[in-house]
């Protein structure tokens, strides 16, 4: 069975600094790929950064960039410079290749950045 | 990028009656849709994944005849709550795949509220 923790439910950031979300998960799938998206108070999914099981490079997009770190199972977030837009609940995601495009997502994490 | 959509965004209902929620895709054609259903304040729980032409597949704990999903189309698929009751009062969100790639889009959400 594949798991995925995130172990912050919320944090405080101030502007312009960065900020780090954690994500790990468990699965024996050697081919699974990993997700971040951001949820703002309306309730849409946003996509950020993926990240694949057999990418060698640390995905990045923009401001956005996820530390894979494979052995340690672990798929944390870093968002840099952060904007007060920035506020909002972050899930990390999982799917398996056994079932690509089925979702399993950690408990988010809320980000709360203040001026 | 591809846009899905869901109608309606909102709906009241009184308890018992039925409500059928819409998630079309606009741009592309999906093979595979996914249900999903977020409580406040918690994570996204996949209820059922609907493949175009075939019954869905739904995940433990997920009543289906409470919960009846059709994808009668490429570019839809409904989920009807039946005898609704407070309980089922949530966001359901859909997210929908073409099948080619790895990319999953999901849709603004609907938010349902059983008085």
């Amino acid at each position: 069975a594949q798991k995925i923790t995130q172990t912050q439910p919320g944090m405080f950031v101030q502007e312009k600094e960065a900020v780090t979300l954690d994500c790990t998960y468990d699965t024996s799938d050697q081919s699974y790929g990993l997700f971040w998206y951001k949820q703002p108070s309306s309730g849409e999914m946003i996509f950020l950064i993926y990240q694949g099981s057999y990418d060698e490079q640390n995905a990045t997009e923009g401001r956005y960039s996820l530390n894979f770190q494979k052995a340690r199972k672990s798929a944390n977030l870093v968002i840099s410079a952060s904007q007060l837009g920035d506020s909002a609940m972050y899930f990390c995601a999982m799917e398996v290749s056994d079932s690509w495009g089925k979702f399993q997502f950690g408990a988010g994490t809320q980000v709360v950045v203040t001026p | 990028g591809a846009v899905v959509s869901q109608h309606p965004s909102w709906v009241i209902c009184k308890s018992g009656t039925s409500v059928k929620i819409e998630c079309r895709s606009l741009d592309f054609q999906a093979t595979t849709m996914f249900w999903y259903r977020q409580f406040p304040k918690q994570s996204l729980m996949l209820m059922a994944t609907s493949n175009e032409g075939s019954k869905a597949t739904y995940e433990q704990g997920v009543e289906k005849d409470k919960f009846l999903i059709n994808h009668a189309s490429l570019t839809l698929s409904t989920l009807t709550v039946t005898s609704a009751h407070p309980e089922d009062s949530s966001f359901y969100i859909c997210s929908a795949s073409a099948g080619t790639s790895d990319e999953q889009y999901f849709g603004p959400g609907t938010r349902l509220t059983v008085t």
